[in-house]
């Protein structure tokens, strides 16, 4: 078991559902990630928290909401999603940039979401 | 636009082979270039190269990068069943927000008893 740990670890849900992703870190990082990875893609970077404060938002669609209550949790709430959103979400979290090795991201196993 | 790119997308081998996995990148300023493994779950660390030529090792793994031609291999010697997984490169440039790694596609390494 990884320091970051992610639930449910797969979901099911309709496209008039209201489901949340919960990460949570144990690592005493400050930065924390949203990524999604669908199959042949590369893996893309949703959100960025950084001391609690979103800094990055790579043009998700507002049916995707991040929130970030404290350093060591973050969620991903989602509503009305589309069947391509299907896809394994994944947590990481981070040191603050401006040390070197805080480039490595330590990631969670992931929530597997099939929206039907 | 970065982007990174890695060779091949797939691979089959057998016990015992070696392969090399190959990233390149095209990334304004450049700082660093990382490899995971990703099995079923997580993605695991592996590796953070910043300097050229430098070789990182650990057991029968190893890489390298290579800033002039800005790629990065990933060598794995005597392989295992258990290496069979996908092999993320991601690079990080400079700049920008935390946390920006730019993953390529992964290269799905399956490993034949």
């Amino acid at each position: 078991e990884t320091g970051v740990t992610q639930t449910p670890r797969h979901l099911v849900m309709g496209m008039t559902n209201k489901k949340s992703l919960k990460c949570e870190q144990h690592l005493g990082h400050n930065a924390m990630y949203w990524y999604k990875q669908s199959a042949k893609k590369p893996l893309e970077l949703m959100f960025v928290y950084n001391f609690k404060e979103q800094t990055e938002n790579n043009s998700v669609p507002s049916r995707f909401s991040p929130e970030c209550p404290n350093s060591s949790h973050l969620f991903l709430h989602l509503h009305t999603l589309q069947p391509e959103d299907s896809a394994l979400y994944l947590c990481a979290s981070s040191q603050p940039r401006d040390r070197l090795s805080s480039d490595e991201q330590f990631f969670g196993p992931g929530t597997r979401l099939t929206v039907l | 636009e970065d982007k990174v790119v890695q060779s091949p997308l797939s691979l089959v081998v057998h016990e015992g082979d070696t392969v090399t996995l190959n990233c390149s990148y095209e990334v304004t300023n450049f700082r660093s270039l990382l490899w995971y493994k990703q099995e079923k779950k997580a993605p695991t660390f592996l590796f953070m190269l910043t300097s050229s030529g430098i070789e990182k090792k650990s057991g029968r793994l190893s890489s390298i990068l290579d800033k002039k031609e800005l790629s990065s291999i990933l060598n794995i010697t005597a392989t295992q069943t258990g290496d069979s997984a996908i092999y993320l490169c991601a690079a990080v440039p400079y700049g920008g927000s935390q946390g920006n790694l730019i993953f390529g596609k992964g290269t799905k390494l399956s490993v034949k008893p």
